[in-house]
C-alpha cells in the first residue's frame, strides 16, 4: 500500500491567498484526520471525517479553514485567506478504527510558509 | 479534556545503553494509546498500539507498556544505536480523537 499521500510538500505563499491542501488516504479506511503541528502547540486535530462525513470540527481555528471530503479517496483542506500565523506542518492521518480501535496511519505532511 | 505529558523533553544517551520514554494522560477512559516516532522534518511513523485491554505490546527492541489505572505508558528501547534518535510522541485515543504529547527528543551518541 502507499500509505497515506499528501500534496503539496511544500507550500510558501503570500499573506492573503488561498492555500489547498491535499490528502489521500489508504484505500479501505473508514476516517480520515487533519492536524496541525507548531513548535508552540504541538499536534493539534483540527477536524475529522467518518465515511466521507464531517464529526467534529472543534478544532478548526477559524471561518477561514475549511475541509471537505467529496469522496473515500480525496480530501482538501483550504485556508482563505492566509494569514502568517497558518504557517505550520499539516497531517492527514487515515485509519481503520474498529469498535475496539484501531491505529491511525500519518502521511508525511504539507509544510506552509506563509510570507 | 485529555491532557498528554511526556518526560523527558529530551534525553541524550551513549550508544547501547537502554531508553526509558514516560507518558502520562489524565483521562483514563481510552480505547488505544499509540506510540509514534518522528525524524527532523518528516511525518509520524507508528511504533505501538496498545489497546486498553492490554498491558504491553513489544516489537524487536520496543516495548511499550500501559497502566491505565494510573494513566501511564512506558516506552523501552533495548540497546540503543545512532538510528533511533528522533523525536517519539506518546498519544491517547478517546472516542476517535487522538490527543499527543509534546514528544521526547532523543539523541543516541556513538
Amino acid at each position: 500500500d502507499a500509505g497515506v499521500i499528501q500534496s503539496p510538500r511544500h507550500e510558501v505563499t503570500e499573506m492573503g491567498q488561498e492555500v489547498t491542501l491535499r490528502c489521500k488516504p489508504i484505500s479501505g479506511h473508514d476516517y480520515l484526520f487533519w492536524y496541525r503541528q507548531t513548535m508552540m502547540r504541538g499536534l493539534e486535530l483540527l477536524i475529522y471525517f467518518n465515511n466521507n462525513v464531517p464529526i467534529d470540527d472543534s478544532g478548526m481555528p477559524e471561518d477561514r479553514f475549511s475541509a471537505k471530503m467529496p469522496n473515500a479517496s480525496f480530501s482538501t483542506l483550504k485556508i482563505q485567506p492566509s494569514e502568517p500565523r497558518d504557517s505550520a506542518v499539516y497531517f492527514c492521518a487515515s485509519s481503520p478504527i474498529t469498535r475496539v480501535g484501531g491505529a491511525q496511519y500519518f502521511g508525511p505532511g504539507t509544510r506552509l510558509l506563509v510570507l | 479534556k485529555q491532557e498528554v505529558t511526556q518526560i523527558p523533553a529530551a534525553l541524550s544517551v551513549p550508544e547501547g545503553e537502554n531508553l526509558v520514554l514516560n507518558c502520562s494522560f489524565t483521562d483514563s477512559a481510552i480505547y488505544n494509546l499509540q506510540w509514534f516516532r518522528q525524524d527532523p522534518g518528516k511525518g509520524l511513523t507508528s511504533l505501538l498500539l496498545i489497546q486498553s485491554s492490554q498491558r504491553e505490546q513489544t516489537s524487536g527492541r520496543l516495548n511499550a507498556s500501559l497502566d491505565k489505572s494510573s494513566g501511564r505508558s512506558t516506552l523501552y528501547i533495548a540497546a540503543s544505536q545512532p538510528g533511533d534518535s528522533a523525536t517519539y510522541l506518546c498519544a491517547v485515543r478517546n472516542d476517535y480523537k487522538l490527543s499527543f504529547g509534546a514528544g521526547t527528543t532523543v539523541t543516541v551518541r556513538a
